[in-house]
């Protein structure tokens, strides 16, 4: 079966233009997430969709950085006004969780966007 | 809230022989997951092993096993016969009550021929 795929896998923007990432995870997961990875920030969590619940926006740096997850399958990340700082590999991530047991909450990575803003 | 501790940023091994890997974490939480992911080049993560917290016994997974004392918040990798295709970062992550994972800052292994 497919893994979790990213879209566009690099992208170069200007400071100040809007950016939007794709995720598709993987069919029937029920949980998406997702991560930053940068050189002086190491991973970091932006923020987490479980089903039908509102998501968990505590790790999204700022109000630039927002995320939607359209029909429980496909997730969008969107940084507006893009900065340097955004300069990094965004992972997205899913998993089964609530159906019990160790494996509903391994999480399955895609190949990361890398992000370069100019 | 809870940390996770890599306190190796490199390390290297010769090719057939064994290596541990040390992750360190804090929680007050009694109940959570453990994982240890392998980055390669490739940029891809791959799930190399997890544990529970509420089992004793180690997780085994072919040449990857993890050396969990729950009381120190330990949790290692060691990998046996080390072959050239485990040269990767490796990523210690905690898993909690809240869903998200937390990593440490990662490992760099290098396997030298």
């Amino acid at each position: 079966g497919a893994g979790v795929s990213q879209s566009p896998s690099n992208k170069v923007t200007e400071k100040g233009k809007d950016v939007e990432l794709r995720c598709d995870p993987i069919s029937g997961h029920t949980a998406l997430y997702w991560y930053r990875q940068s050189l002086g920030q190491g991973l970091e969590f932006l923020i987490y969709f479980q089903g039908n619940s509102a998501p968990d926006k505590s790790g999204l740096p700022s109000d630039r950085f927002s995320a939607e997850r359209t029909g429980g399958s496909v997730s969008t990340l969107t940084i507006q006004r893009t900065q340097q700082e955004d300069s990094a590999v965004y992972l997205c991530a899913s998993s089964l969780v609530g159906t019990g047991g160790l494996s509903s909450y391994e999480q399955y990575f895609g190949p990361g966007t890398r992000l370069t803003v100019t | 809230a809870q940390t996770v501790t890599q306190s190796q940023p490199e390390m290297s091994v010769q090719e057939a022989e064994t290596v541990t890997l040390s992750c360190t974490y804090d929680t007050s939480e009694s109940n959570y997951y453990l994982f240890w992911y392998k980055q390669p080049p490739s940029r891809q993560m791959i799930l190399v092993i997890r544990q529970e917290a509420y089992k004793q016994q180690n997780a085994t997974e072919n040449r990857f096993s993890v050396n969990f004392q729950k009381a120190a918040k330990s949790f290692s990798l060691k990998i046996s016969d080390s072959q050239l295709g485990d040269t990767a970062m490796y990523f210690c992550a905690f898993r909690g009550s809240q869903g998200n994972l937390i990593f440490g800052k990662g490992t760099k292994l290098s396997v030298k021929p």
